[in-house]
């Protein structure tokens, strides 16, 4: 069965300052992969993808996340925080099964300093 | 599109009583989730439905709940019986269904047992 480990669950950082957040995944074959952001009260909002090819991904609000297969990651990044980024964030992996059900990490909460 | 929209958005209810949630997903999306989230936690699968089968479900879906999706369109789900443990954020996603299954999320139903 799949899994997914975020291993930070607060972070802090400057406005203007870079962000990465930590995904690990596990799971036995090519995994589907997400970021998704919830701002509070909120549902999910997609900020990401990976399917194949590229590892590189871009995705929206000037995030990007890179697939690292030899470390099973799929950290997120920033190069510049704006205080509207402060939010939660929620790292899945879809299996490719034909359910595809996401199975979700435990969430890192991001706050931003003025 | 409209996104996928769910009623209501909160719901206090005492122990013992019965609750009834609804998901209406994005048109034209034959696929349809549920998942539940706690406080502090990622969501987590309930069930699914691809057009009006309910083709799986998790062994956190206990006799209690219920969920049908009569026409393929909007999806129902019902807690009998609700325990102080049922109290969670319920969140209902829809998507198109192909291999690469990109899941929209609802701003979810919060349900607190008193």
């Amino acid at each position: 069965a799949q899994s997914v480990t975020q291993p930070d669950i607060h972070i802090t950082v400057s406005e203007g300052a870079s962000l990465e957040l930590r995904c690990n995944y596990s799971y036995g074959a090519t995994p589907y992969l997400f970021w998704y952001v919830q701002s509070p009260g909120q549902g999910l909002q997609l900020l990401l993808k990976y399917f194949s090819g590229d590892t590189l991904v871009q995705g929206i609000k000037g995030f990007e996340a890179e697939f690292k297969r030899s470390q099973s990651s799929f950290n997120l990044r920033k190069p510049s925080v704006h205080w509207s980024d402060a939010a939660e964030y929620f790292c899945a992996v879809g299996a490719g099964n034909a359910g595809n059900m996401l199975t979700f990490g435990g969430g890192t909460r991001l706050m931003v300093k003025p | 599109d409209t996104g996928v929209s769910q009623d209501p958005r909160h719901k206090i209810t005492k122990r013992g009583q019965n609750v009834t949630f609804r998901c209406d997903p994005i048109s034209e999306h034959n696929r349809l989730y549920w998942y539940r989230q706690t406080l502090g936690q990622g969501p987590e699968f309930l069930t699914y439905f691809q057009n009006e089968a309910q083709l799986e479900k998790s062994r956190l879906l206990s006799d209690r709940f219920s969920a049908e999706r009569p026409k393929g369109s909007f999806s129902t789900l019902e807690i009998q019986r609700t325990e102080q443990g049922d109290s969670a954020m319920y969140l209902c996603a829809s998507s198109t269904g192909t291999s690469k299954n990109i899941q929209y999320f609802g701003a979810g139903t919060r349900l607190s047992v008193l």
